[in-house]
């Protein structure tokens, strides 16, 4: 079975800080994805990756960066943490081919900056 | 512009009856995957069902289906005989791109289920 992984559940920072949030899979997947979801706005694509340090920036970047070292490592990072950042956050992972293959999603870290 | 659109906020069904929920797309690509997931209250994304723009026939998985309409541009999902276990968030998303750059998908704002008991 894909397992996406992520580092945390649950997560209260406070304004300023710098946030890690990491997401491992295990399933050799080229793509990975850094969505939040936000009640009443879907997912939103922050950032994403298609291969070891290459990014694309999604609809939201703003704010955000990402870190992608290893294949099966992708990293949001928060450099100055937020109110309007607290969201839940959701990694995920796919093959790159064909359009005919799903994403596999972690389990999500729900972020609180105070 | 919306490349996913979902008209319904949310929907009620009584246990045992059928349920469809709505998604239109919006792609000027020719090759394209239409997904439908499940988010229930532990937040978890399950994928449910998979459609190809080139499939002819209708996806089916179990109690899930999906109505495909390519020229209306919609990717329905239909779930026979309701479960109280169904009650949950409900996304329609399109993955598209080209395959040596990088795919994305994009989901649609989902439709909170709840079946009734």
């Amino acid at each position: 079975d894909v397992k996406v992984t992520q580092s945390s559940r649950y997560l209260v920072k406070r304004t300023g800080e710098k946030v890690f949030l990491e997401c491992v899979q295990d399933m050799d997947h080229e793509n990975m994805f850094w969505y939040r979801q936000d009640p009443g706005l879907g997912l939103r694509l922050i950032y994403f990756s298609y291969d070891v340090k290459m990014k694309e920036k999604g609809d939201i970047p703003e704010g955000y960066s990402v870190s992608r070292e290893k294949k099966e490592r992708f990293s949001l990072i928060l450099e100055s943490a937020s109110t309007n950042q607290t969201s839940m956050y959701l990694c995920a992972s796919s093959r790159l081919g064909p359009n005919t293959d799903t994403q596999y999603f972690g389990p999500g870290t729900r972020l609180t900056v105070l | 512009a919306q490349k996913i659109t979902q008209t319904q906020p949310g929907m009620f069904v009584q246990e045992k009856e059928a349920v469809t929920l709505d998604c239109t797309y919006d792609t000027s690509d020719q090759s394209y995957g239409l997904f439908w997931y499940k988010q229930p209250s532990s937040g978890e994304m399950i994928f449910l069902i998979y459609q190809g723009s080139y499939d002819e026939q209708n996806a089916t998985e179990g109690r899930y289906s999906l109505n495909f309409q390519k020229a209306r541009k919609s990717a329905n999902l239909v779930i026979s005989a309701s479960q109280l276990g169904d009650s949950a968030m409900y996304f329609c998303a399109m993955r598209e791109g080209q395959r040596n750059y990088g795919q994305n998908f994009v989901f649609g704002p989902g439709t909170r289920l709840s079946v009734l008991p």
